[in-house]
C-alpha cells in the first residue's frame, strides 16, 4: 500500500499569510494525487485533483504542484475561511489512500 | 445540484450487520463510479470501496474485505454498502463520495451518516 506522509502535523498562521503543505508518497505517485479540505462536522471538499489542477469552483489561490513523489499544496494567501485540515490523497495503485492531514490553525 | 444523502447509521453491537445507503441526485448515477470513504472520531479519512458505474470490477480496503460489500441499483440512483461481522474499529462516520469522472478521486461527498460498534 502507498503511504502518504503529510507535514508538518499542524501549521499556525496569520490571514494573509502563505500557507505551504507537503505531501509525500512512499513510491513515486506520477501526478495521481488529489488535495482536499475538511471543516469541522462538513465532508471534505475536493481542492485540487491530478497535482495541480483546481477542482470546480476553488478560488486561484489554492494551487498544487509536485510529481512522483513529493507534492505541495499552497495557499497564497490565507482567507478566515481557509482555516480547516487538509488531506492529500492518491489514485496511484489500490487500495486509494490519504495522508494523515495538516490542520492550519489561526496564529 | 448534485446531492448525495447517506442513511442507514446507528448503533450495533459487535459482530452484527448494518447496511447503509446513499441517494443521489442531480447526475445521471448510472454513468458514474461511486466510493465509500469513512472517517473515525477525530481520525483521519479512511478509503473503504469503490464500484464503477457498471459493477464490473469492486474494489476494497483491507480493513473490509470480506465483511463489506458495496452494491448499486441504478434505477433508484442508490448507493449501498453491506456491512457484516461488524468490529470495534469499524466506528465511524460513512461517507458516499463520486469518482470524478476519468480520475479515482472524489468530487461530490454526502454529509455522512455515523456507525457506532459497542455492546
Amino acid at each position: 500500500e502507498i503511504v502518504l506522509t503529510q507535514s508538518p502535523a499542524t501549521l499556525s498562521l496569520s490571514p494573509g499569510e502563505r500557507a505551504t503543505l507537503s505531501c509525500r508518497a512512499s513510491q513515486s505517485i506520477s501526478s495521481f494525487l488529489a488535495w482536499y479540505q475538511q471543516k469541522p462536522s462538513q465532508a471534505p471538499r475536493l481542492l485540487i485533483y491530478d497535482a495541480s489542477n483546481r477542482a470546480t469552483g476553488i478560488p486561484a489561490r489554492f494551487s498544487g504542484s509536485g510529481s512522483g513523489t513529493d507534492f505541495t499544496l499552497s495557499i497564497s494567501s490565507l482567507e478566515p475561511e481557509d482555516f480547516a485540515v487538509y488531506y492529500c490523497q492518491q489514485r496511484s495503485k489500490w487500495p486509494l489512500t490519504f495522508g494523515g492531514g495538516t490542520k492550519v490553525e489561526i496564529k | 445540484q448534485v446531492q448525495l444523502v447517506e442513511s442507514g447509521g446507528g448503533v450495533v453491537q459487535p459482530g452484527g450487520s448494518l447496511r447503509l445507503s446513499c441517494a443521489v441526485s442531480g447526475f445521471t448515477f448510472s454513468r458514474y463510479g461511486m466510493h465509500w470513504v469513512r472517517q473515525a472520531p477525530g481520525k483521519g479519512l479512511e478509503w473503504v470501496a469503490f464500484i464503477p458505474y457498471d459493477e464490473s470490477n469492486k474494489y476494497y480496503a483491507d480493513s473490509v474485505k470480506g465483511r463489506f460489500t458495496i452494491s448499486r441499483d441504478n434505477s433508484k440512483n442508490t448507493l449501498y454498502v453491506q456491512m457484516n461481522n461488524l468490529r470495534a474499529e469499524d466506528t465511524a462516520v460513512y461517507y458516499c463520495a463520486r469518482k470524478l469522472d476519468g480520475y479515482n478521486h472524489f468530487d461530490y461527498w454526502g454529509q455522512g451518516t455515523l456507525v457506532t460498534v459497542s455492546s
